[in-house]
């Protein structure tokens, strides 16, 4: 199994500013990496797709990047929405997706 | 955009079978799409548990292999999930998502509201 290590646990960060979250694979992934979104009470939402493809409805400045094992999120001029738990899921080992253990990104 | 809501007891008792539905609205159940089921826990975090094609076809986490069932019924836009044998560590929230199929379509989008399901006798 493809064990994803995410960090931080915690990210406090001032709206505003940016953000970079890392997530990292036990075995290479390639780009078949996702990020998600969870807010208080909801499901996960996707993100991001294919290690830097943002998926619909969510601005430009949330970017993916990175291949093989280690990958990054990175928000800019983060607004108060912004602040959720990110996931990372990777999909390169079928059938044994796996997800990290989360983000939380609060606010300073 | 395609609409997902989980439905099923809240409440199952250890050793039984905890089944749950998903019914799939504004858009189709069929037309080349995946159906997954993952669950989300404090201990485990989130886990994705199997994907059913459309057309039946099933594809499982070995490590719940022995225990899972997904089916489709495209009359009733409806995708289910049979657990057998829970046990408390079953406990989570389940939620149903389009995706999950290789490399190809391997991220999960949209997701259901989610529904808790507890195991207790």
């Amino acid at each position: 199994e493809i064990v994803l290590t995410q960090s931080p646990a915690t990210l406090s960060v001032s709206p505003g500013e940016s953000a970079t979250l890392s997530c990292r694979a036990s075995q290479s992934v390639n780009t078949n990496l996702a990020w998600y979104q969870q807010k208080p009470g909801q499901a996960p939402r996707l993100l991001i797709f294919s290690a830097s493809t943002r998926a619909p409805g969510f601005p430009a400045r949330f970017s993916g990047g990175g291949s093989g094992t280690e990958f990054t999120l990175t928000i800019r001029s983060l607004q108060s929405e912004d602040f959720a738990v990110y996931y990372c899921q990777q999909y390169n080992d079928w059938p044994r997706y796996t997800f990290g253990q989360g983000t939380k990104l609060e606010i300073k | 955009q395609v609409q997902l809501q989980e439905s099923g007891p809240g409440l199952v008792k250890p050793s039984e079978t905890l089944s749950l539905t998903c019914s799939v609205s504004r858009g189709s159940i069929s037309d080349g799409n995946y159906w997954a089921w993952i669950r989300q826990s404090p201990g485990k975090g989130l886990e994705w548990l199997g994907t059913v094609y459309h057309t039946g076809t099933t594809y499982y986490n070995p490590s719940l292999q022995t225990r899972i069932t997904l089916a489709v019924d495209t009359s009733k836009r409806q995708v289910s999930l049979r657990l057998k044998s829970v046990t408390a560590s079953d406990s989570a929230v389940y939620y149903c998502a389009r995706g999950g199929f290789h490399t190809s379509w391997g991220w999960f989008d949209p997701w259901g509201q989610g529904i808790l399901v507890t195991v207790a006798s």
